[in-house]
């Protein structure tokens, strides 16, 4: 069984770079699958961030496309978030997945969630 | 404002049958599977419906789901307290080089 675990800072400066990491324990991210993430702003819905597949596919919004990476280290089980340039906006509970991805994608896990408010 | 349009409460008693929404358009539901989760408080969303109506290994056959057209459904039957949670509904969209969509989500209440 797969598990996921988001890990970083709580707290972010306006106009910073926001940084996630997500560990996967479970099962090898070099084996398949997209690992993405997706984002819900206090008391709003939840939005898709991106996702990217262990050979460098990606699905980004376009919203978030010019501020965004996500990166995938097969080496450390492990994938990441950058978002750049952030605003008060990007205050969410940030969640990282997985997806299987054959005639479309789902997401068949989430991670617990990390809340990361950008403040000064 | 999420693209797919759920409900954004609904209740019943213990053993009743409860069904919650998820409307779309051609571009996800009417093109794509659609995907069910019950979140907890505190916890991660787990999945409780997918490609439409397959239930994963351990999810109870008291949940269902069903799609037509741009449309669909999640249906309780036999409601329990447990069952107390935030459902939302997702699929994945053609539109804007692909992306995954997302319901408002649904609080289920157990009178």
């Amino acid at each position: 069984q797969v598990q996921l675990q988001e890990s970083g800072p709580g707290l972010v400066k306006p106009s910073e770079t926001l940084s996630l990491t997500c560990d996967v324990s479970g099962y090898s991210i070099s084996s398949g699958y997209f690992w993405g993430w997706i984002r819900q702003p206090p008391g709003q819905g939840l939005e898709w961030i991106g996702s990217r597949s262990h050979s460098g596919s990606i699905y980004y919004s376009p919203s978030l496309r010019s501020r965004l990476t996500i990166s995938v280290d097969t080496s450390r089980n492990k994938f990441s978030l950058r978002l750049s340039s952030v605003t008060a906006s990007d205050t969410a509970v940030y969640y990282c997945a997985r997806l299987y991805c054959g005639a479309d994608c789902s997401i068949d896990s989430w991670g617990q969630g990390a809340l990361v408010t950008v403040s000064s | 404002q999420s693209v797919l349009t759920q409900p954004p409460s609904a209740s019943g008693t213990p053993g009743q049958r409860v069904t919650i929404s998820c409307s779309g358009s051609s571009s996800n539901i009417g093109s794509n599977t659609v995907n069910w989760y019950q979140q907890l408080p505190g916890t991660a969303p787990k999945v409780l419906i997918y490609s439409d109506n397959q239930r994963p290994s351990g999810v109870p056959d008291r949940f269902s789901g069903s799609k037509s057209g741009t449309s669909a459904s999640l249906a309780i039957s036999g409601l329990q307290s447990e069952d107390e949670a935030d459902y939302f509904c997702a699929a994945w969209d053609d539109s804007l080089n692909g992306h995954v969509v997302f319901g408002g989500g649904t609080k289920l209440t157990v009178l």
